[in-house]
């Protein structure tokens, strides 16, 4: 499968631990983003990279929240401290580069803070 | 802000019965607009994306959509549906300028057999 992928799939944590997501995009998309998405809405927007350069964050993602990119392949998403509002599903998508490139998304994390 | 409303939370409809799922944005300059769809148990897949030209878009699974600036609207149609569209459809939309996709909250349909 070509696809994008992320890993683990589903995290069960208490409440004050770290946690780390890992995405990887399609092999030849420079562009990778997090969204999240909680019960009956849909996905927001957290983060984007264009290769490794982390280009812009949503209000969404506090300080507990940090996301690297570090070869411009594979990215990571850790949250610490984990609280039981950070209980959603975690996606990544990726893309080529240019204005008129569909996002591709992978199957999520579902995480839940206990 | 961008903004995205879904006027329908849940449809239900019978096989062969046509679908029209609502979709309305706020933001005044050009914007890019996407259906996405997810099957149970699947990614997020598009169906179809609006960036210039034809206000009519076909995506696949004969799936079309109608862009209307004037409405600020881009409803998504088919037909005739099946049982196999039953999922969850999301209606996004990015400015020119952006790379963020701002959705919708998603309706999900439901077609009985």
């Amino acid at each position: 499968d070509t696809g994008v992928s992320q890993d683990p799939r589903h995290k069960i944590t208490k409440r004050g631990q770290n946690v780390t997501f890992r995405c990887d995009p399609i092999s030849e998309h420079n562009r990778l983003y997090w969204y999240r998405q909680t019960l009956g809405q849909g996905p927001e927007f957290l983060t984007y990279f264009q290769n490794e350069a982390q280009l812009e964050k949503s209000r969404l993602l506090s300080d507990r929240f940090s996301a690297e990119r570090p070869k411009g392949s594979f990215s990571t998403l850790e949250i610490q401290r984990t609280e039981q509002g950070d209980s959603a599903m975690y996606l990544c998508a990726s893309s080529s580069g240019g204005s008129y490139n569909e996002q591709f998304f992978g199957p999520g994390t579902r995480l839940t803070v206990l | 802000a961008q903004s995205v409303s879904q006027h329908n939370h849940h449809v239900i409809l019978s096989e062969a019965a046509s679908l029209e799922l609502g979709c309305n944005y706020s933001y005044g300059g050009t914007v890019n607009l996407f259906w996405y769809v997810q099957y149970p148990g699947q990614h997020l897949q598009l169906l179809l994306k609006y960036f210039s030209g034809d206000p009519l878009v076909k995506g696949i699974k004969g799936f079309e959509a109608e862009f209307i600036k004037s409405k600020f609207s881009f409803n998504l149609r088919k037909p005739s549906v099946q049982w196999s569209d039953t999922a969850e459809y999301f209606c996004a939309v990015r400015s020119q300028a952006g790379t963020a996709l701002i959705f919708g909250k998603g309706t999900t349909l439901s077609v009985s057999s």
